[in-house]
This record gives structure tokens, sequence and C-alpha cells, in this order.
């Protein structure tokens, strides 16, 4: 059983330039979610994607964030100008809609905005 | 709202003995309750989970965790420390119904001597 993938796990960029990440969900799991951790605090919610819809967005995902699944399959997340500020990791996860809904995390992609 | 207060950033055991790291949760409607283990660098694994079956709920790697609706706590316990568990812990609540994403605590870094 293949586990949730993210690409790449480590970024590197300048202030101002634009980053693409990707996550590949679990192949039966309907459901995607992103989240985003910075040092010391827990993960916070970014977006959530049931199929190729994306149902909720958190007022932490600014006009400078963008994240897609199209045909209901992996989903990417792009930051535009990036800031100093939106160093952190971020996680993907997928679940399959139903009774509990367990959501499983990937190994994250760690961006670093110099 | 929901909301998780993780009492002790840090907690710190001696190799064999007891583990508990503490979650106070807050729910307007009937929660499911995560605990959720992160090692360096890594994403999150899931240790176990509460979804209003039975109150005691066994995990991985020897972990348990007890909801108690009264107290509003879902305490994560270990009878015998290892080296091996020295890592970041996280609890999470998410609602039963609608709405999907997790909420985190601040996590728990637990430390383990020999």
């Amino acid at each position: 059983d293949t586990g949730v993938s993210q690409d790449p796990r480590h970024k590197i960029t300048k202030r101002g330039q634009n980053v693409t990440f990707r996550c590949d969900p679990i192949s039966e799991h309907n459901r995607l979610y992103w989240y985003r951790q910075t040092l010391g605090q827990g993960p916070e919610f970014l977006t959530y994607f049931q199929n190729e819809a994306q149902l909720e967005k958190s007022r932490l995902l600014s006009d400078r964030f963008s994240a897609e699944r199209p045909k209901g399959s992996f989903s990417t997340l792009e930051i535009q100008r990036t800031e100093q500020g939106d160093s952190a990791m971020y996680l993907c996860a997928s679940s399959l809609e139903g009774i509990s809904d367990t959501q499983y995390f990937g190994p994250g992609t760690r961006l670093t905005v110099l | 709202a929901q909301s998780v207060t993780q009492l002790g950033s840090h907690v710190s055991v001696s190799e064999g003995a007891l583990v508990l790291l503490r979650c106070n949760y807050s729910s307007s409607v009937p929660p499911y309750l995560f605990w959720y283990v992160q090692y360096p660098n890594q994403g999150l694994q899931l240790l176990l989970k509460y979804t209003s079956a039975a109150t005691l709920v066994k995990g991985i790697n020897g972990f348990e965790a007890e909801f108690k609706k009264s107290e509003t706590s879902f305490h994560l316990t270990k009878p015998s420390a290892h080296m091996s568990d020295a890592a970041e812990y996280f609890c999470a609540v998410k609602r039963n119904t609608g709405f999907q994403k997790l909420v985190f605590g601040t996590g728990t870094r637990l430390l383990v001597s020999p």
C-alpha cells in the first residue's frame, strides 16, 4: 500500500519567486487536504478537496496561494511572490470518505524563503 | 468551534517509565479525536483515533488513550517508554459530521532518557 507522497521534500527559494508543490494521495482516497506547519506549532488547515472540487479554504490562504486537484487525483499548491513568512512545512493528507474519515499524512515539503 | 489544549510543551521520562501526554478538547458537537506522532523532518503518523465507539482506544507501538466526556479529555498513555518513542506528539479534534478539517494542539515533545 503506497502512502501519501509529496514532491519536492525541500525547496529553497528567494523572496518574490513562485513555487509549486505536488501531492499524490493514497490511490483510492477521494479527499485531499493541505496543512501548513511552522516551527513549534501544530499543523494548520489550509484547504480541502473532495474529488476535484475545492470545498473549503482557510482565511490563512491568501490570494497568493492557489491549489488545484485536476481530475480528482494529485494536487498542486502554488505560492506566488513568496515572502519570508511563507517559510514552513507544507503537509498534504488524504482520506476516504466514510465513518471516521481518517486523514493520512505525507512526509511534507519544507519551504525556506530567503 | 473546536480547539485542543495540550498541557506541557515538553515531557521528560526515563526509559521504562510511564508516559502520560495530556490533551483537553473543546467541541460544540460530538468530536472525533486523534493522536499523531511526528519524528524530525517527517510527516505525521497516526497513533490512534476515537470515533464514538469504545472509549478506551488502543493504538500502535503500545499507546492507548481514553475518551472522557465529563472531563473533555483524551490523554495518551504508554506503560513503559522506549528510547524510540522520543518524538513530537499532536492531539487533534474533528467534527463527526460536516466540515472535515483537523484542529491540532501545539504539540508535546517527549524526551526519553536512558
